[in-house]
Order: C-alpha cells, then structure tokens, then sequence
C-alpha cells in the first residue's frame, strides 16, 4: 500500500521567514511528486512538482527531492498571509496500483503577519 | 478558457433520493477522476477513468456509479443517497500522461444528506 505521509500541523511562521513543508513517502518505486495547496472551503490547485533528485525552484517556492531518504520537502520563501493554506503531497502510481495520485493528509500552514 | 466545471456547488439532499453529481471539462483530456473529501482529512480516490467507455473503481470503496459517455463528461450518481455519503466531492482531469503533469480540479460539490 503506497503511503505518503505529512505533519498535519498547524505550521506558524512568521511573514517573511521561510515555511518549510515535508513530506515522506514509503514507495521506492515513485518517480514524481506533486505539490498541492488548498484553501479552506476551496479545490486543491497544483504548485509544484518535481521528479529529479535535488532542487526545482520556482518563484518563491522550491521541491526538493531525496528519493535515497523518500522524502520531498517544499519550502516557501519571503512567506506571506495569502500562502496561509493546507499544502497536499502527492505521488503518481505504480504499476499495479489505482492509477491516481495518491494524496497526505495536508499540513496545515498559518503566517502570522 | 478550457476549465473544469462542476454543478451543483452545494447540494442538500433527503435521505433516499437519488442524485448526479456533474463535472465537465474543456481541455480534452482522456484521464478524468473522481475524489472524495471530509472536512480536515485527505483526498481518497473513489472512481477514475482512461477515455470513453472507460471506468474503473479507485482506492476507496464506494456506492457511487460513474459513466463516460463523452470525452468531457464525467457524471457521478449516487441511487439512494444516505447521511454518511455527506462530503466533498472534487472531480479531476489529467493528460494521459498525468503521472507527470498533475491534475486539474473543478470547483467541487459539497454533498449534505439529512
């Protein structure tokens, strides 16, 4: 069963500091990651994703990837209240697998200004 | 624009009664998804498919049916609708080659059975 896990939170950062989301996954096999953000009441819209070992900056934001660790992060520069939001991990299948992305519970990210 | 819509937004229904719930897409896209979501809690797949005439069941059991007729659309029907299908239910479109472009979201249905 292809897990991806995050820290629910909720994540304080002050406005203007770096936000620094992680995410592990237990599947070996995964090539890709996605980054999600949600507001409240709202659908998750796609950010980031990321299928290479290292870093992929975009903006304010950078995926970084550990495939040896499983474990992908994102972090958010210069944070500010508009990026007050639940932040979703996905992963693609495998084969195998439903073939839809699998999906964390979300952390849960506050600035305070 | 090409979009993904769903209809209706809110919907609160009576124990018993049979709904559809509808999503369309104008990006022709083949992949199309279904997701369900309760307040605080993570996406569960419950019903996706690869093209027309195409339906397959996702990780979550559900008593949702799904029917793909046409490329963009993607209805899901619920026959006898009950207080513990209340939630969110949030359709999705993909490339074929999805794994590596993510998705797109509709808006969302926010289901109420009493």
């Amino acid at each position: 069963q292809k897990e991806v896990e995050q820290n629910s939170g909720p994540l304080s950062v002050p406005e203007g500091a770096i936000a620094s989301l992680n995410c592990t996954y237990s599947d070996r096999g995964s090539q890709s990651f996605f980054w999600y953000r949600q507001y409240s009441g709202k659908s998750p819209e796609l950010i980031m994703f990321i299928y290479s070992n290292g870093d992929k900056e975009d903006g304010r934001f950078t995926a970084q990837l550990n495939k040896a660790s499983q474990y992908v992060s994102l972090l958010i520069r210069d944070s500010q209240p508009s990026d007050s939001a639940t932040y979703l991990c996905a992963a693609p299948p495998v084969r195998g697998g439903a073939d839809g992305l699998t999906f964390g519970k979300g952390t849960h990210l506050i600035i305070q200004p | 624009e090409a979009d993904i819509y769903q209809t209706p937004r809110y919907l609160v229904i009576g124990t018993g009664k049979k709904i559809t719930l509808e999503c369309s897409q104008t990006m022709g896209h083949d992949k199309m998804y279904w997701y369900q979501q309760d307040p605080g809690m993570e996406l569960h797949l419950i019903h996706y498919s690869y093209g027309v005439n195409s339906t397959e069941k996702g990780d979550l059991s559900s008593e949702s049916t799904v029917s793909r007729i046409r490329t963009e659309h993607f209805p899901l029907t619920l026959e006898s609708a009950r207080p513990s299908h209340t939630s969110q239910y949030l359709c999705a479109s993909s490339e074929l080659s999805g794994g590596w472009h993510g998705y797109t979201f509709g808006s969302g249905t926010r289901l109420t059975v009493v």
